[in-house]
């Protein structure tokens, strides 16, 4: 049992380019989110999706996308990465009342 | 801004002692859930305490929930070494509107 798979683990981009984090659970979870982890900042919510079909914004949905086409993927697709991106981005997913996430091992981020 | 602030920062403490950590949030909630992180992990689920419980116990772990103040403390007894981690208070919005948001994290040391 895979849990949530998160690629790719490592990332450098250049200033106005364009990527996308993929995301996917083998749980059957109705509930995925992304988040950002910056030094001292904790865990920022991006995006979050309550189900296939239905996104919605978090704390800091500026420059990035998010769609969820399948209960399985949620993809984060960043437009025009800007050095203030560079992060480490989690995914996690959780049944639909968010008792209990379950994470990603992280993508690490850089825009130079 | 976020919803969970936590005290202390950081707390360094020796093996056998007990370690307290408190989270302050702003507005009503579902429930509130203490994850743990190990340095360049994911976050792993600790415990869940719901908004009309007062404490939990889970093994070493005690939670408590004042809702009239807004906070919550994780007690970790007779800490061990490898308890070291970082520690991070979310809090589910009541409505149910699907954010699930962090803290800043407490870094907790336990020296041997």
């Amino acid at each position: 049992n895979a849990g949530v798979t998160q690629t790719p683990k490592f990332q450098v981009l250049k200033t106005g380019q364009s990527m996308t984090l993929q995301c996917a659970q083998d749980m059957n979870h109705e509930y995925m989110s992304w988040y950002r982890q910056d030094p001292g900042m904790g865990l920022r919510l991006i995006h979050y999706s309550v189900g296939a079909g239905i996104t919605d914004q978090g704390e800091v949905p500026n420059g990035y996308n998010v769609s969820r086409s399948t209960t399985e993927d949620f993809p984060l697709r960043l437009l025009s990465a800007a050095p203030s991106q560079t992060s480490v981005y989690f995914c996690a997913s959780s049944s639909r009342d968010r008792v209990k996430l379950f994470f990603g091992s992280g993508t690490q981020l850089s825009v130079l | 801004s976020q919803q969970g602030e936590e005290d202390p920062q950081a707390l360094s403490i020796q093996e056998g002692e007990n370690a307290t950590m408190n989270c302050s949030y702003k507005t009503s909630i579902n429930n509130l859930q203490w994850y743990r992180q190990n340095s360049g992990r994911g976050l792993v689920h600790l415990i869940l305490i719901r908004s009309n419980e007062r404490e939990k116990h889970s093994g070493r772990l005690r939670v408590t929930l004042d809702t009239s103040k807004k906070s919550s403390s994780l007690l970790i007894t007779a800490s061990r070494a490898a308890d070291t981690a970082s520690y991070f208070c979310a809090t589910a919005f009541s409505g149910n509107t699907g954010k699930l948001i962090f803290g800043q994290g407490t870094t907790l040391q336990v020296k041997p």
